[in-house]
């Protein structure tokens, strides 16, 4: 069955960086774009960017320029997210989903996300 | 960016329909395809997709579910209603980078 399973919580301080994984099963790892999706505490949801696992090409939300990088191992079909220079406004749950290279069928696996706090 | 409006909350009572609306500030389909998806999020768990291209029942999905709409004006209608079902919907776009709605809170009356 596929699954997207992420790394677990985290509490960072002010000012540090944080990378967090994502790792699917259960599918083709390169037919799947794998996106990272920001939710702030009771708010909705936000497009951070995409990686294509096959060819590592990234996009951003013009938002999370030098916010995020990601990065992806073939080897373990695992997806990374890093977020550098954190701020209590990065404090939110962070999922991994995937989309279909080829085909619009919207984001049909999600990660159960990662929970990150940015306090001192 | 396309911006999607939806209403902020819902009441509805067990055993109704519940039609829930996401305006887009721009055509989201392209050709016969509608570019316009549902979710279900319920609180601590991740999204859930309900309805991909405005009107694909996602698999695993009941029936009570549906999905309409084309451009700019899309539906998800839940019938009959289950307390199950209490949860914020969201709508999302991939006619370009994607988007969702600001959620709709479905409540009880």
């Amino acid at each position: 069955q596929v699954q997207l399973q992420q790394s677990g919580a985290e509490l960072v301080k002010p000012g540090s960086s944080v990378k967090m994984s994502c790792k699917a099963s259960g599918y083709t790892f390169t037919s799947y774009y794998i996106y990272w999706i920001k939710q702030r505490p009771g708010q909705g949801l936000e497009w951070i960017g995409r990686i294509g696992p096959g060819s590592g090409d990234t996009n951003y939300n013009e938002k999370f320029k030098g916010k995020a990088t990601f990065t992806v191992d073939k080897s373990s079909s695992t997806a990374y997210m890093q977020l550098s220079s954190l701020t209590p406004e990065d404090t939110a749950v962070y999922y991994c989903a995937r989309f279909h290279t080829m085909a619009h069928r919207g984001f049909d696996y999600w990660g159960q996300g990662v929970m990150v706090t940015v306090s001192s | 960016d396309i911006v999607l409006t939806q209403s902020p909350a819902l009441a509805v009572s067990l055993g109704q329909r519940a039609t829930i609306s996401c305006r887009a500030s721009q055509s989201v389909s392209i050709s016969r395809y509608n570019l316009m998806h549902w979710y279900q999020q319920k609180p601590g768990q991740q999204p859930k997709l309900l309805i991909y291209r405005a009107s694909n029942l996602a698999s695993g999905i009941p029936a009570r579910f549906s999905g309409s709409g084309s451009g700019t004006d899309f539906t998800l209608t839940i019938n009959p209603v289950q307390a199950d079902d209490i949860a914020t919907y969201y709508c999302q776009q991939s006619r370009e980078s994607p988007t969702f709605g600001g959620g709709t809170k479905l409540e009880l009356k």
